[in-house]
């Protein structure tokens, strides 16, 4: 059973570029988190995607955005990157039905912006 | 709104020794409060999560974390340290379960084991 998959796991792109970050959720999960997490710091929520929708927020600009997939799968899309987004880029996956209330995590995208 | 604080963002024991993290939070309503390992260029790991069912919660690898709502607390401990335990610890906090809510996390402990 796979678990949550995320690639690339490295990336360096330059200021004022765009990224995007891909996630496949552990198999039979319908929901899908992204965090970042700064260097000596915890993860900080981004977004949350369920049914194709963005359903919850954080506090992250618009140059932040998502998508959700028929197959539950999720990019992460980053425009105009700044030099502070450098940081690991967590996805987690859940399953909604249930109240499961687990959130799995993948191994991340280490996102270095010069 | 919600927030957690870990006292101590590095925490040093000898093997065998007792282990013990700590985690306070903050939030309006009774929380959803979990414990994750991260190992160096790894994703996080559930230890174990407090649901408001039984206060002292038992996890992997032999933590367990005990919920006390007078002290806003719920610290990891562990009674006997390995040199694998070596990692960095996050306490998270979330209102409406892991699932529906988003994890709101401390800025993490990281644990140093001597031999």
């Amino acid at each position: 059973d796979a678990g949550v998959t995320q690639s690339p796991t490295h990336l360096i792109k330059t200021r004022g570029q765009q990224v995007t970050l891909r996630c496949s959720p552990k198999s039979g999960h319908d929901t899908v988190s992204w965090y970042q997490q700064a260097l000596g710091q915890g993860p900080q929520f981004i977004f949350q995607y369920y049914e194709e929708e963005e359903r919850q927020r954080g506090n992250f600009p618009d140059r932040f955005s998502g998508h959700q997939f028929p197959n539950y799968s999720s990019e992460l899309n980053v425009n105009a990157l700044l030099l502070g987004d450098s940081a690991l880029y967590l996805c987690a996956s859940s399953l909604e039905q249930g109240r499961k209330n687990i959130q799995y995590f993948g191994a991340g995208t280490r996102l270095s912006v010069l | 709104a919600q927030s957690v604080t870990q006292l101590g963002s590095h925490v040093s024991v000898s093997e065998g020794a007792l282990v013990l993290l700590r985690c306070n939070y903050s939030s309006s309503v009774p929380p959803y409060l979990f414990w994750y390992v991260q190992y160096p260029n790894q994703g996080l790991q559930l230890l174990l999560k407090y649901t408001s069912a039984a206060t002292l919660v038992k996890g992997i690898n032999g933590f367990e974390a005990e919920f006390k709502k007078s002290e806003t607390s719920f610290h990891l401990t562990k009674p006997s340290a390995h040199m694998s335990d070596a990692a960095e610890y996050f306490c998270a906090v979330s209102l409406s379960g892991g699932s529906q809510g988003n994890l709101i996390f401390g800025k993490g402990t990281k644990l140093s084991v001597k031999p």
